[in-house]
């Protein structure tokens, strides 16, 4: 499967400023999912958007979703340091596909204190 | 919430031998669990979709022979890496998904690093 781009591919922010990363992807999705990651650690998941829904928000998270651009944005709002992590978005199709996440190249976030 | 474990941690060996990679769940079963490879600073890649009772079904270019796969309970899916070499060094994570009425997210193990000397 071809994986998503995301963009910035590195983002360096400080505390309480907002963080917006990008997602592109390629096919027919069913939802988008967001994870996080932290060195050297498994994905922890931020947010779940479907293929019918433009927007969603958890928290201090805002996703957004195109399905006509086939692209997805990820806000963090008011960062701060222990949000440093590498962040992926992950589509996931229906049918025989269900489960399997295809996912991004990832956006390395630093939030400077 | 629902949690998957994942051992071990990290594995240091010697070219030729085989590691075993278990992945669990601890509070709900899962007929399906995924397997991942990831390389240092690059995303994940789905090696392999690991069933309960019946053979994985492998992506494109994984070598099933190199990568076996046993998913003998709604718990437990263990990935075998036979007769490693360095080219397999990577990190290597499973995920699996738990029940329930619309759409659940999948739930990750914390990984384990395979170094081969």
């Amino acid at each position: 499967s071809q994986q998503g781009e995301e963009d910035p591919q590195a983002l360096s922010i400080q505390e309480g400023e907002n963080a917006t990363m990008n997602c592109s992807y390629k096919t027919s999705i069913n939802n988008l999912q967001w994870y996080r990651q932290n060195s050297g650690r498994g994905l922890v998941h931020l947010i779940l958007i479907r293929s019918n829904e433009r927007e969603k928000h958890s928290g201090r998270l805002r996703v957004t979703l195109d399905t006509s651009k086939k692209s997805s944005s990820l806000l963090i709002t008011a960062s701060r340091a222990a949000d440093t992590a590498s962040y992926f978005c992950a589509t996931e199709a229906g049918g025989t596909s269900y489960g399997k996440l295809t996912f991004g190249q990832g956006t390395i976030l630093t939030v400077h204190p | 919430g629902a949690v998957v474990s994942q051992h071990p941690s990290r594995v240091i060996c010697k070219s030729g031998t085989s590691v075993k990679i278990e992945c669990r769940s601890l509070d709900f079963q899962a007929t399906t669990m995924f397997w991942y490879r990831q390389f240092p600073k690059q995303s994940l890649m789905l090696m392999a979709t690991s069933n309960e009772g019946s053979k994985a079904t492998y992506e494109q270019g994984v070598e099933k022979d190199k990568f076996l796969i046993n998913h003998a309970s709604l718990t437990l899916s263990t990935l075998t890496v036979t007769s490693a070499h360095p080219e397999d060094s990577s990190f290597y994570i499973c995920s699996a998904r738990a029940p329930g009425q619309g759409f659940q997210p999948q739930h990750f193990g914390d990984g384990t690093r395979l170094s081969i000397l």
